[in-house]
């Protein structure tokens, strides 16, 4: 089976960090591109942090720009996003979604993680 | 960046009936090499992550029901479902992977 499992959500305070990770299995991780996309309580989508299957091309949205890192380590079949000085506005569900071979769309989703910025 | 607003934010229809949501992009998402316009529909139920219903516009995902079409070119797209089903309540986001992924601000399909 398809799957995607992320983990290392949790409260932190303002200014704080933490690393997410995006467990894949059931297909060949190492061939795709890979997605953050997040979703604040309420709100719609938003996309994060895309990487290419062999970490060649990395983009962020620009409300994460240079506080957000993502990375894969294709041996390890995982995802992460390190994210720094984290503000209130980055609460959200946090999901890894695989990018389609066929059409760049986002085809596979985890359940998605909760991060929570509050002092 | 290609800006995607979705038009209605809510919309209320009754068991049967026809359901129409609308995006429209910025820019155009078509790509003039392939003649394919980049833009995905998902659909979110509540405590559910999305799921993929429609690439390149009008192509069905695998599995997705034959109520669920998807039309349109350049900028201005529709995902139509033919006969609402209890079921099919939820938001509905689209997507262009023309550049660097951009959704709609969603929108939210009741029942009437």
């Amino acid at each position: 089976e398809v799957q995607l499992v992320e983990s290392g959500g949790g409260l932190v305070k303002p200014g704080g960090s933490l690393r997410l990770s995006c467990a894949a299995s059931g297909f060949t991780f190492s061939s795709y591109s890979m997605n953050w996309v997040r979703q604040a309580p309420g709100k719609g989508l938003e996309w994060v942090s895309s990487i290419s299957s062999s970490s060649s091309y990395i983009y962020y949205a620009d409300s994460v720009k240079g506080r957000f890192t993502i990375s894969r380590d294709n041996a390890k079949n995982s995802l992460y996003l390190q994210m720094n000085s984290l503000r209130a506005e980055d609460t959200a569900v946090y999901y890894c979604a695989r990018q389609s071979l066929i059409h760049y769309g986002m085809d596979v989703w985890g359940q998605g993680t909760t991060v929570t910025v509050s002092s | 960046d290609i800006v995607m607003t979705q038009s209605p934010d809510s919309l209320a229809v009754s068991l049967g009936e026809r359901a129409t949501i609308n995006c429209k992009s910025s820019q155009s998402v078509l790509y003039s090499s392939n003649n394919k316009n980049y833009l995905a529909w998902y659909q979110q139920k509540p405590g559910q992550p999305p799921k993929l219903l429609i690439y390149w516009a009008s192509t069905r995902e695998s599995g997705v029901p034959d109520r669920f079409s998807g039309s349109g070119s350049g900028t201005d797209f529709t995902l139509t479902i033919s006969s609402l089903q209890a079921e099919d309540v939820a938001v509905y986001y689209c997507q262009q992977y023309y550049s660097t992924p951009c959704f709609g601000q969603g929108t939210r399909l009741e029942i009437k």
